[in-house]
């Protein structure tokens, strides 16, 4: 069964670095095909992509948030870490990580967010 | 690229159709196009990928189509669990590799 789950802290103050940890099980991100996703809600609003790593280290980060965000994997590539700097009250949201399939096994095409996390909510508030 | 989902809201009732539209601001391949269920309190979920493929467990009465710059999303007859939010996915090209969600239309309950 895959399985992703986000952590980290629930309330952070304006200027602070947020840092949210990702941590799947049952797929590997060393698989071709395979990245992990963060996208972030608002409340009561529509989902905005952030960022992405593939297998092959490719990252793609959101062209507007693209100065304030950074993504990477650990040694064990067992968790994803989003960092995001200069946290504002904007930026409350909920955060979820997804597993990014650019394609499957067979080498089809899929090119969607196959898995989701259950999200985490962050509060940015003095 | 920017996509615009339309109606807003669709109030419709059990056993209707429902047809969601999404159209973006450039021609996005086929393959590029995505749509997500959203409950309340719930994380999404993919519904279909590559602008018609159903992903796995999604039931029959989903179906997706379009081209271009405009894709439909069609569910045929409205069940119960099926009054959601729904978003279309623009997966990002090679030329364009940045991922955008639309705005979601709302499906009610009349």
């Amino acid at each position: 069964q895959m399985t992703l789950k986000e952590s980290g802290p629930t309330l952070v103050k304006p200027t602070q670095t947020l840092t949210l940890t990702c941590s799947f099980s049952g797929f590997s991100i060393s698989t071709p095909g395979v990245g992990v996703a963060w996208v972030r809600q608002p409340p009561g609003k529509a989902l905005e992509w952030l960022t992405l790593i593939y297998w092959d280290d490719e990252i793609r980060h959101s062209s507007s948030l693209k100065n304030r965000l950074q993504i990477s994997t650990d040694t064990s590539k067992n968790h994803v870490v989003l960092t995001m700097t200069n946290m504002d009250p904007v930026d409350t949201a909920t955060y979820y990580c997804a597993r990014a399939l650019l394609y499957d096994s067979r080498g089809s095409y899929v090119r969607a967010f196959d898995i989701w996390g259950q999200g985490t909510v962050v509060t940015v508030s003095p | 690229i920017v996509l615009t989902q339309s109606p807003g809201t669709l109030s419709l009732s059990p056993g209707e159709r429902a047809t969601l539209s999404c159209r973006t601001s450039q021609t996005v391949g086929n393959n590029y196009l995505a749509w997500y269920q959203q409950k309340p309190g719930q994380a999404p979920r993919l519904l279909i990928y590559g602008t018609s493929t159903r992903a796995t467990g999604i039931p029959d009465r989903f179906s997706g189509s379009g081209s271009g710059t405009d894709f439909t999303l069609t569910i045929t007859r409205l069940e119960p669990e099926d009054f959601a939010l729904y978003y279309c996915q623009q997966y990002g090209t090679s030329s364009s590799p940045h991922s955008t969600f639309g705005p979601g239309t709302r499906v009610n309950i009349k």
